[in-house]
């Protein structure tokens, strides 16, 4: 069974600060996703990464893939009360669409 | 362009009752898929659809069951609800490795 371990479960950070949240298996995938989700609603996807080693950055976000695809982190710079939500990490299989996802990883920006 | 609805948003049963949750897509994808969400666990997938007219069991099928009624719409059936059942209910759409997901139905079960 392949099982996706995220960490840290819950971060409470100061605006401004940065931060890492890490997503990590035993299993080769072969993608890695990173979905951010607000209360009340559904996760909303924000990358995709396919390539080991693959690094992507959106605005203030980083992705990267593990070089082995097992792993995956997400590091935000200097975070913003906006970015407060429920980050989840995603991996796909070669069973057509479907995903395994990690526990999640709660994020709290106090201005 | 709807995207991926879901009714109802909010249900509250009684143990032993039974319910049909409503999923519906508009935007013309293949696959179809069901979650729950609980506290810690992330997103654990019941049934899944890769076409109109296949289902198949997903990490936690027991208790449930699903219509693939036609391309747009998958339903999650609840044949005898328990405690155990209540949970955040997503249902998701995809388009390549890209999932879609509705706004979820609050399931509370007494």
């Amino acid at each position: 069974t392949q099982l996706l371990e995220q960490s840290p479960q819950f971060l409470s950070i100061q605006e401004g600060e940065n931060l890492t949240v890490y997503c990590n298996s035993s299993s080769v995938f072969s993608s890695l996703q990173w979905y951010r989700q607000e209360p009340g609603e559904g996760p909303v996807l924000l990358v995709t990464v396919v390539t080991g080693g693959e690094v992507k950055k959106l605005k203030r976000l980083t992705f990267q893939f593990g070089d082995a695809r097992k792993d995956s982190s997400l590091h935000i710079t200097a975070a913003q009360p906006g970015d407060t939500g429920l980050y989840l990490c995603a991996g796909g299989s070669n069973q057509g669409g479907k995903l395994i996802f990690g526990q999640g990883t709660e994020l709290s920006v106090k201005p | 362009n709807a995207g991926v609805t879901q009714t109802p948003k909010f249900q509250v049963l009684k143990t032993g009752q039974s319910m049909t949750l409503q999923c519906a897509q508009d935007m013309n994808h293949n696959s179809m898929y069901w979650y729950r969400q609980d506290p810690g666990m992330g997103l654990r997938l019941i049934y899944y659809s890769a076409s109109e007219g296949t289902t198949d069991k997903g990490e936690v099928p027991n208790g449930y069951n699903v219509s693939r009624l036609n391309k747009r719409e998958f339903s999650l059936r609840l044949e005898s609800a328990a405690p155990s059942q209540t949970s955040v209910y997503f249902c998701a759409s995809d388009r390549g490795e890209t999932q879609y997901f509705g706004p979820g139905t609050r399931l509370l079960v007494l």
